[in-house]
């Protein structure tokens, strides 16, 4: 069974602190990693990918990758209260391209 | 519309009742994808399609859901005589390729009395 790991939470942060997100994973094929974002009540919504080992900023994000380590993390910098959601990690799995592999998902809370 | 679309937004029945629930993807998009949110659970793959074809029907549950996919648009999920485990928020996406990253929509929740 692959599986994907994450730390349930809450994690709870200040506002203008920065969020860490971390994600481990066990298919060692795996390619493309995502981070979504899920307001409660709301459906997943993108917010990166990134399929390279390293980092990949876009705005408050930056998605990191270690294949070698089988971890991806999300930091959110100069972290809102908008940001409090909970953050899913979905990775490719079973050999595939497409399929996605979900975790749990972390609770994050930003106190104004 | 710009986003996946999905209908019914809520749906109740009783068991043992057929439910159908729809996707319409974003345009363009070839890829279509279906997921199901339970309590506590994670998000489980249950199909995906190119085009109109489904070369991954690895994660239907059981013989009682099937889906399909006409003129590479519109999908449908059934499923058939309805069980209180099936109770879930049954999520639709798609993206421009199989190999590209997955827009989801607003799913449909399904409630099983």
């Amino acid at each position: 069974q692959k599986e994907v790991e994450q730390n349930s939470g809450p994690l709870s942060v200040p506002e203008g602190a920065i969020a860490s997100l971390n994600c481990t994973y066990s298919d060692r094929g795996s390619q493309s990693f995502f981070w979504y974002r899920q307001y409660s009540g709301k459906s997943p919504e993108l917010i990166m990918f990134i399929y390279s080992n390293g980092d990949k900023e876009d705005g408050r994000f930056t998605a990191q990758l270690n294949k070698a380590s089988q971890y991806v993390s999300l930091l959110i910098r100069d972290s809102q209260p908008s940001d409090s959601a909970t953050y899913l990690c979905a990775v490719t799995s079973g050999g595939s391209n497409y399929k996605l592999t979900f975790g749990k998902g972390t609770l994050l809370t930003v106190n104004p | 519309g710009a986003g996946v679309s999905q209908s019914p937004s809520n749906k109740v029945t009783e068991k043992g009742k057929d439910v159908e629930l729809r996707c319409d993807p974003i345009s363009g998009h070839t890829a279509l994808y279906w997921y199901r949110q339970s309590l506590g659970q994670g998000l489980e793959f249950l199909i995906y399609f190119q085009g109109n074809s489904a070369p991954d029907k690895s994660g239907l549950p059981s013989d009682r859901f099937s889906a399909e996919r006409t003129g590479g648009s519109v999908s449908t999920l059934t499923i058939q005589r309805t069980q209180q485990e099936d109770s879930a928020v049954y999520l639709c996406a798609s993206s421009s390729t199989g190999n590209q990253p997955q827009h989801f929509g607003d799913g449909t929740r399904l409630s099983i009395l």
